[in-house]
């Protein structure tokens, strides 16, 4: 079971906004940075989102992560058909010294 | 532009070894601030990640998988592997290879080769 807990699945119909939470501790979200990734069907993940709330080039920012004490979110807006993917979450745990996922979020555009 | 391709066998019999290569292009994995990991993802979503090689060739493990774990580099050939010993079924995954960075404040990873499947059957 992910240490870091998200939403199994998420739906809203194009053009409408959808937000992925991720849930964590004090010893991993409550104390370091979140990052983003998304996985489109049959490819690897790839980062959406890093240092809680940055882009790297070429992510349009329809998407825009955050951090609140111990959880970080993930909103995308302008939903495209295009974004139907699985979405993950993840950051460094000082306790169990290792880097850490959420269990994934499945965003389905109705 | 940075690349990673994992290679190496798809089918491994259980209690043996598995082991992968990554190759990487368009950086050195002697840079610094960078750290060369391996992560793999089970058939029920959910990503681990297994641990990393950086600088000098020092690594550092997941705690769960360090007792069966080496990752080592070659620098001549760019390249950094993986070998996980006594493998049972619950070891059947998708293997990618990565780079996680840590020049800005976090950590995270920001290349990813394509991943490799392996399964553990006899």
């Amino acid at each position: 079971q992910a240490v870091l807990t998200q939403p199994p699945s998420v739906s809203a119909a194009p053009g409408q906004k959808v937000t992925i939470t991720c849930s964590g501790s004090s010893s991993n979200i409550g104390n370091n940075y979140v990052s983003w990734y998304q996985q489109l069907p049959g490819t690897a993940p790839k980062l959406l989102i890093y240092d809680n709330n940055k882009r790297p080039s070429g992510i349009p920012d329809r998407f825009s992560g955050s951090k609140s004490g111990t959880s970080g979110t993930l909103v995308i807006t302008g939903l495209l058909t295009g974004d139907e993917a699985d979405y993950y979450c993840g950051t460094w745990d000082s306790s169990l010294s290792a880097a850490l996922f959420g269990g994934g979020t499945k965003v389905t555009v109705l | 532009q940075v690349q990673l391709q994992e290679s190496g066998p798809g089918l491994v019999k259980p209690s043996q070894t598995l082991s992968l290569t990554c190759t990487v292009s368009g950086d050195s994995i002697s840079s610094g601030g960078y750290f060369w990991s391996w992560l793999r993802q089970h058939s029920i979503k959910g990503l681990e990640w297994i641990g990393y090689i950086y600088h000098r060739g020092n690594t550092y493990f997941n705690p769960s998988l360090k007792s069966r774990l080496t990752i080592s580099g070659d620098t001549s050939k760019n390249q950094f592997s993986l070998k996980l010993n006594s493998v049972t079924a619950a070891d059947t995954a998708l293997y990618y290879c990565a780079r996680m960075t840590t020049v800005t404040e976090g950590l995270y990873f920001d290349y990813w080769g394509q991943g490799t499947l392996v399964t553990v059957s006899s």
